[in-house]
């Protein structure tokens, strides 16, 4: 089964608006992931959280992690074009030697 | 630059036919992995190895095959005997077998049935 689940599936919304994607997982985590994937290419990390951790930034990017409520979200501010990708959750569950990657939010950011 | 290189791009393959991915890295990671992604969902782990020589079944290793003669190199072989091969498939690297570190990955392969 899906450790992580993203929500929504699809969002669309104007340049420059704001854009927030949820992650929820079932089991305790180490850390979790956010990758992006532009069509047709591989994924690109962006930002890892580790289970200690509530909240991380990176340039245009925030991360919170909820671990009582076992769910993470990634905000990307001022949004631009080229921001118009699928984004994924990744989870390490305790003990599993892999990642497990959500189904993804495909995000278009129109102009 | 450094990276991750997956060729071909796009590949056929024919009804009973073995086809091999290739993977290389030049990263110096020691750590690589194979995902099979379908449309519209996320990935699913193959096969991974932390360590020449070595490697473990993903979640889906059913119908392929892999081998880890060199640090750089990881390729996938995908035998005839995995009934649905039609998906993107994407290489990715480690700099140590941790799951705390990011995942470097190529651009993949398409992989289609003629």
């Amino acid at each position: 089964s899906q450790q992580g689940e993203e929500d929504p599936q699809a969002l669309s919304i104007q340049e420059g608006e704001n854009a927030t994607m949820n992650c929820s997982y079932k089991t305790s985590i180490n850390n979790l992931q956010w990758y992006r994937q532009n069509s047709g290419r591989g994924l690109v990390h962006l930002i890892l959280i580790r289970s200690n951790e509530r909240e991380k930034h990176s340039g245009r990017l925030r991360v919170t992690l909820d671990t009582s409520k076992k769910s993470s979200s990634l905000l990307i501010t001022a949004s631009r074009a080229a921001d118009t990708a699928s984004y994924f959750c990744a989870t390490d569950a305790w003990g599993a030697q892999k990642l497990v990657f959500g189904q993804g939010t495909r995000l278009t950011i129109n102009p | 630059d450094g990276g991750i290189t997956q060729s071909p791009k796009y590949l056929f393959r024919k009804e009973g036919q073995n086809v091999t991915l290739s993977c290389e890295q030049n990263l110096n990671h020691d750590a690589m992995y194979w995902y099979r992604q379908d449309p519209g969902q996320g990935l699913r782990l193959i096969y991974y190895s932390q360590i020449v020589n070595d490697f473990q079944k993903g979640d889906i290793a059913e119908g392929y095959s892999v081998s880890r003669e060199k640090k750089e190199s990881f390729p996938l072989t995908v035998t005839s005997a995995q009934k649905n091969p039609t998906a993107f498939y994407l290489c990715a690297s480690t700099l140590g077998a941790g799951m705390d570190q990011p995942q470097h990955f190529g651009d993949g392969t398409r992989l289609s049935i003629l």
